[in-house]
């Protein structure tokens, strides 16, 4: 069965430290990639996607992410965390041709201190 | 926003008791999927509708079932409820699916108790 597994459960920076997220994800096939983010309180947002193309993808707020086919991985990177990227941060995968059935990680909790 | 409104926010029922959860989408969403979020875990995919038919489950009883109606509003039923459906409900919405590049929009759920 297709899986997500999020390395960190629980991340602790200083701002302006810089940020990687682990994701990797089991299947073989094409598969589209997601990161979404829930800031406390509110609902999921999507931080970015890859669907096919340039394996280096921006999103929102400063982030990015690589898509490494040969590693089935998708690290979420951000140079220089602030206070307010405090939140948790979900990996997602569903496959191609799909519908919208989204496989997360367990998510992985990132507090920044100020 | 995201467009994507579900009530209530909160409830508490009992074991055995039935629950109807219920979602509004954005004008237009033509696909809507529901998950289970626990505590401590990521969202699972309970299943979805299209244009009012169910045509997706994930690893869910038939305990849990759910419908769509035509003015873009859905509902998740869940029937004997069990302790293990304690968690946080989410509806997502979108206009066509994810894999084919299109937004999934999420509300802020519904937190379910079991007692």
């Amino acid at each position: 069965a297709q899986s997500v597994s999020q390395h960190n459960h629980h991340v602790i920076l200083s701002e302006a430290a810089s940020l990687e997220l682990g994701c990797n994800y089991s299947y073989g096939g094409t598969v589209n990639l997601f990161w979404y983010v829930q800031y406390p309180g509110q609902h999921l947002q999507l931080l970015l996607k890859y669907f096919s193309g340039d394996p280096l993808v921006k999103g929102i707020k400063g982030f990015e992410a690589e898509f490494i086919k040969s590693k089935f991985s998708f690290n979420l990177r951000k140079p220089s965390v602030q206070w307010s990227d405090t939140a948790e941060y979900f990996c997602a995968v569903t496959l191609s041709g799909g519908y919208n059935k989204l496989i997360f990680g367990a998510g992985t909790r990132l507090a920044v201190h100020p | 926003e995201t467009g994507v409104t579900q009530s209530p926010t909160h409830l508490i029922k009992t074991r055995g008791q039935q629950v109807t959860l219920r979602c509004s989408s954005q004008s237009g969403h033509n696909t809507v999927s529901w998950y289970q979020q626990a505590l401590g875990q990521g969202p699972q995919f309970i299943f979805q509708y299209y244009r009012e038919e169910e045509n997706g489950r994930g690893n869910f009883p038939p305990r849990f079932s759910g419908l769509q109606f035509p003015n873009y509003s859905s509902e998740l039923n869940v029937n004997a409820l069990e302790l293990d459906d304690s968690a946080l409900y989410l509806c997502a919405s979108s206009w066509g699916t994810a894999s084919s590049g299109n937004t999934i929009y999420f509300g802020e759920g519904s937190w379910l108790t079991v007692v």
